[in-house]
Protein backbone atom coordinates (compact mmCIF):
# COMPACT_ATOMS: atom_id res chain seq x y z
CA UNK A 1 0.00 0.00 0.00
CA UNK A 2 1.09 3.63 -0.43
CA UNK A 3 2.15 5.07 2.75
CA UNK A 4 0.86 8.81 3.02
CA UNK A 5 2.40 10.97 5.81
CA UNK A 6 1.26 14.27 6.93
CA UNK A 7 3.25 16.81 8.54
CA UNK A 8 2.78 18.47 11.37
CA UNK A 9 0.27 16.15 12.93
CA UNK A 10 -0.97 19.44 15.03
CA UNK A 11 -0.47 22.53 14.09
CA UNK A 12 -1.11 25.77 16.08
CA UNK A 13 -2.31 29.08 14.56
CA UNK A 14 -3.67 32.26 14.56
CA UNK A 15 -6.90 33.84 12.65
CA UNK A 16 -4.83 35.54 9.54
CA UNK A 17 -1.90 33.44 9.68
CA UNK A 18 -0.55 31.78 6.81
CA UNK A 19 -1.01 27.74 7.24
CA UNK A 20 0.87 25.41 5.48
CA UNK A 21 0.25 21.68 5.85
CA UNK A 22 2.82 18.98 3.65
CA UNK A 23 1.61 15.59 2.22
CA UNK A 24 4.13 12.96 1.06
CA UNK A 25 4.00 9.89 -0.33
CA UNK A 26 5.60 6.84 -0.04
CA UNK A 27 6.06 6.23 -4.28
CA UNK A 28 5.08 8.71 -6.93
CA UNK A 29 1.06 9.15 -7.22
CA UNK A 30 1.61 11.52 -9.87
CA UNK A 31 -1.10 14.48 -9.33
CA UNK A 32 -4.22 12.33 -7.96
CA UNK A 33 -4.23 13.57 -4.73
CA UNK A 34 -6.95 14.94 -3.03
CA UNK A 35 -7.56 17.21 0.52
CA UNK A 36 -10.11 16.81 2.90
CA UNK A 37 -11.42 19.39 6.16
CA UNK A 38 -13.20 17.24 8.58
CA UNK A 39 -14.93 18.73 11.75
CA UNK A 40 -15.74 16.85 15.07
CA UNK A 41 -18.98 14.61 14.48
CA UNK A 42 -19.09 15.11 10.77
CA UNK A 43 -18.11 14.26 7.53
CA UNK A 44 -14.89 15.34 5.66
CA UNK A 45 -15.87 17.82 2.90
CA UNK A 46 -13.29 17.60 -0.04
CA UNK A 47 -11.47 20.87 -0.33
CA UNK A 48 -8.53 19.89 -3.34
CA UNK A 49 -8.60 17.05 -5.83
CA UNK A 50 -6.10 16.35 -8.69
CA UNK A 51 -3.37 18.14 -6.32
CA UNK A 52 -4.51 21.63 -7.27
CA UNK A 53 -7.99 21.82 -8.58
CA UNK A 54 -10.42 23.95 -6.13
CA UNK A 55 -13.79 22.08 -5.88
CA UNK A 56 -17.08 23.76 -6.89
CA UNK A 57 -17.92 26.29 -3.51
CA UNK A 58 -14.63 25.97 -2.00
CA UNK A 59 -13.22 29.33 -0.70
CA UNK A 60 -10.16 30.97 -3.10
CA UNK A 61 -7.88 31.03 0.16
CA UNK A 62 -7.34 27.37 0.12
CA UNK A 63 -4.78 26.10 -2.50
CA UNK A 64 -3.27 23.06 -3.21
CA UNK A 65 -0.02 22.52 -4.83
CA UNK A 66 2.67 19.40 -5.98
CA UNK A 67 2.80 16.46 -8.02
CA UNK A 68 4.54 13.39 -7.26
CA UNK A 69 5.58 12.49 -4.02
CA UNK A 70 5.25 15.75 -2.26
CA UNK A 71 2.45 17.97 -1.89
CA UNK A 72 0.85 21.25 0.09
CA UNK A 73 -2.20 22.69 1.09
CA UNK A 74 -1.97 26.28 1.74
CA UNK A 75 -4.70 28.16 3.60
CA UNK A 76 -3.25 31.82 2.65
CA UNK A 77 -5.08 33.68 5.72
CA UNK A 78 -6.78 31.14 8.28
CA UNK A 79 -10.44 32.09 8.95
CA UNK A 80 -12.58 30.93 11.96
CA UNK A 81 -14.42 28.05 9.95
CA UNK A 82 -10.75 26.85 9.01
CA UNK A 83 -9.96 25.14 12.83
CA UNK A 84 -10.46 21.24 11.96
CA UNK A 85 -8.69 18.23 11.08
CA UNK A 86 -7.31 17.72 7.41
CA UNK A 87 -6.31 14.73 5.74
CA UNK A 88 -4.68 14.08 2.41
CA UNK A 89 -5.84 11.16 0.27
CA UNK A 90 -4.31 9.23 -3.01
CA UNK A 91 -6.27 7.91 -5.39
CA UNK A 92 -3.14 7.01 -7.99
CA UNK A 93 -3.08 3.26 -6.55
CA UNK A 94 -5.37 0.56 -5.20
CA UNK A 95 -6.05 0.54 -2.20
CA UNK A 96 -7.12 4.14 -2.02
CA UNK A 97 -5.15 5.10 1.35
CA UNK A 98 -5.66 8.48 3.09
CA UNK A 99 -2.99 10.61 5.27
CA UNK A 100 -3.20 10.45 9.27
CA UNK A 101 -4.01 13.82 9.76
CA UNK A 102 -3.14 17.16 10.61
CA UNK A 103 -5.23 19.03 13.79
CA UNK A 104 -5.56 22.93 13.33
CA UNK A 105 -5.78 24.22 16.50
CA UNK A 106 -6.70 27.87 17.84
CA UNK A 107 -3.29 29.29 18.87
CA UNK B 1 -28.00 18.25 -4.53
CA UNK B 2 -27.02 14.65 -4.39
CA UNK B 3 -27.46 13.37 -0.54
CA UNK B 4 -26.47 10.16 1.12
CA UNK B 5 -28.00 8.31 4.21
CA UNK B 6 -26.46 5.35 5.35
CA UNK B 7 -28.47 2.86 7.63
CA UNK B 8 -27.98 -0.24 9.48
CA UNK B 9 -27.52 -1.66 13.08
CA UNK B 10 -25.54 0.45 15.46
CA UNK B 11 -24.71 -2.80 17.32
CA UNK B 12 -23.38 -6.29 16.01
CA UNK B 13 -22.16 -9.28 18.11
CA UNK B 14 -18.66 -10.52 17.40
CA UNK B 15 -18.66 -13.13 14.66
CA UNK B 16 -21.34 -12.05 13.17
CA UNK B 17 -22.16 -10.09 9.90
CA UNK B 18 -22.57 -6.04 9.53
CA UNK B 19 -24.75 -4.64 7.25
CA UNK B 20 -25.22 -1.54 6.07
CA UNK B 21 -27.32 0.03 2.76
CA UNK B 22 -26.58 3.87 1.47
CA UNK B 23 -29.25 5.33 0.11
CA UNK B 24 -28.60 7.66 -3.09
CA UNK B 25 -31.55 10.81 -3.33
CA UNK B 26 -30.58 14.00 -5.67
CA UNK B 27 -29.22 11.98 -8.71
CA UNK B 28 -28.98 8.01 -10.24
CA UNK B 29 -26.55 5.87 -8.69
CA UNK B 30 -26.77 4.32 -12.47
CA UNK B 31 -25.48 7.27 -13.93
CA UNK B 32 -21.47 6.57 -15.28
CA UNK B 33 -18.60 8.10 -13.92
CA UNK B 34 -18.95 7.32 -10.36
CA UNK B 35 -17.65 5.22 -7.81
CA UNK B 36 -19.77 4.15 -4.89
CA UNK B 37 -17.60 3.82 -1.92
CA UNK B 38 -17.51 2.58 1.47
CA UNK B 39 -14.98 4.40 4.01
CA UNK B 40 -14.48 3.86 7.88
CA UNK B 41 -12.72 5.73 10.66
CA UNK B 42 -11.40 3.83 13.87
CA UNK B 43 -12.82 6.40 17.01
CA UNK B 44 -10.17 8.78 17.29
CA UNK B 45 -8.53 8.19 14.49
CA UNK B 46 -8.08 8.23 10.97
CA UNK B 47 -9.76 7.30 7.19
CA UNK B 48 -9.48 3.41 5.82
CA UNK B 49 -11.42 3.21 2.19
CA UNK B 50 -12.83 -0.18 2.22
CA UNK B 51 -13.83 -0.93 -1.24
CA UNK B 52 -16.22 0.75 -4.41
CA UNK B 53 -18.50 -0.41 -6.58
CA UNK B 54 -20.12 1.24 -10.18
CA UNK B 55 -23.14 1.12 -11.51
CA UNK B 56 -22.24 -2.35 -13.63
CA UNK B 57 -21.91 -4.12 -10.49
CA UNK B 58 -17.77 -4.23 -10.69
CA UNK B 59 -16.12 -3.90 -7.19
CA UNK B 60 -12.43 -3.33 -5.74
CA UNK B 61 -12.25 -3.82 -2.18
CA UNK B 62 -9.24 -2.95 0.48
CA UNK B 63 -6.74 -6.51 0.38
CA UNK B 64 -7.10 -5.82 4.22
CA UNK B 65 -10.71 -6.72 4.50
CA UNK B 66 -11.00 -8.27 0.73
CA UNK B 67 -11.55 -11.96 2.19
CA UNK B 68 -14.71 -10.67 4.28
CA UNK B 69 -16.07 -8.27 2.63
CA UNK B 70 -19.34 -8.20 -0.01
CA UNK B 71 -19.97 -4.80 -1.72
CA UNK B 72 -23.61 -4.83 -3.79
CA UNK B 73 -25.71 -2.25 -6.00
CA UNK B 74 -29.25 -1.74 -6.39
CA UNK B 75 -29.90 0.53 -9.08
CA UNK B 76 -33.96 0.04 -9.41
CA UNK B 77 -33.75 0.68 -5.50
CA UNK B 78 -30.89 3.81 -5.36
CA UNK B 79 -28.80 1.74 -2.74
CA UNK B 80 -25.40 0.46 -2.54
CA UNK B 81 -24.56 -1.63 0.81
CA UNK B 82 -21.91 -2.97 2.67
CA UNK B 83 -21.50 -6.80 3.88
CA UNK B 84 -18.66 -7.81 6.33
CA UNK B 85 -18.88 -10.86 7.97
CA UNK B 86 -16.74 -12.48 11.39
CA UNK B 87 -16.44 -9.10 12.70
CA UNK B 88 -14.58 -8.22 15.79
CA UNK B 89 -13.42 -5.36 17.93
CA UNK B 90 -11.33 -4.17 15.63
CA UNK B 91 -14.41 -3.86 13.07
CA UNK B 92 -16.25 -0.64 15.28
CA UNK B 93 -16.13 2.51 13.53
CA UNK B 94 -17.91 5.20 11.62
CA UNK B 95 -18.94 4.14 8.61
CA UNK B 96 -19.41 6.57 5.66
CA UNK B 97 -20.28 5.70 2.42
CA UNK B 98 -19.24 8.11 -0.08
CA UNK B 99 -18.95 9.19 -4.31
CA UNK B 100 -15.90 9.57 -5.93
CA UNK B 101 -16.25 11.00 -9.72
CA UNK B 102 -13.05 8.95 -11.87
CA UNK B 103 -10.69 12.31 -11.80
CA UNK B 104 -11.78 13.22 -8.30
CA UNK B 105 -11.77 13.17 -5.04
CA UNK B 106 -14.73 11.77 -2.66
CA UNK B 107 -17.36 15.04 -3.35
CA UNK B 108 -20.44 13.86 -1.62
CA UNK B 109 -20.36 11.52 1.69
CA UNK B 110 -22.94 10.39 3.92
CA UNK B 111 -23.65 11.53 7.77
CA UNK B 112 -21.45 8.58 9.00
CA UNK B 113 -22.89 5.60 10.91
CA UNK B 114 -21.42 4.21 14.27
CA UNK B 115 -21.43 0.43 14.15
CA UNK B 116 -20.01 -1.09 17.80
CA UNK B 117 -18.90 -5.01 17.86
CA UNK B 118 -20.03 -5.99 21.43
CA UNK B 119 -21.46 -8.62 23.17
Amino acid sequence: DIQMTQSPSTLSASVGDRVIITCRASQSISSWLAWYQQKAGKAPKLLIYKASSLESGGPSRISGSGSGTEFTLTISSLQPDDFATYYCQQYNTYPWTFGQGTKVEIK
Amino acid sequence: QVQLQESGPGLVKPSQTLSLTCTVSGGSISSGGYYWSWIRQHPGKGLEWIGYIYYSGSTYYNPSLKSRLTISIDTSKNQFSLKLSSVTAADTAVYYCARQRTISGFDYWGQGTLVTVSS
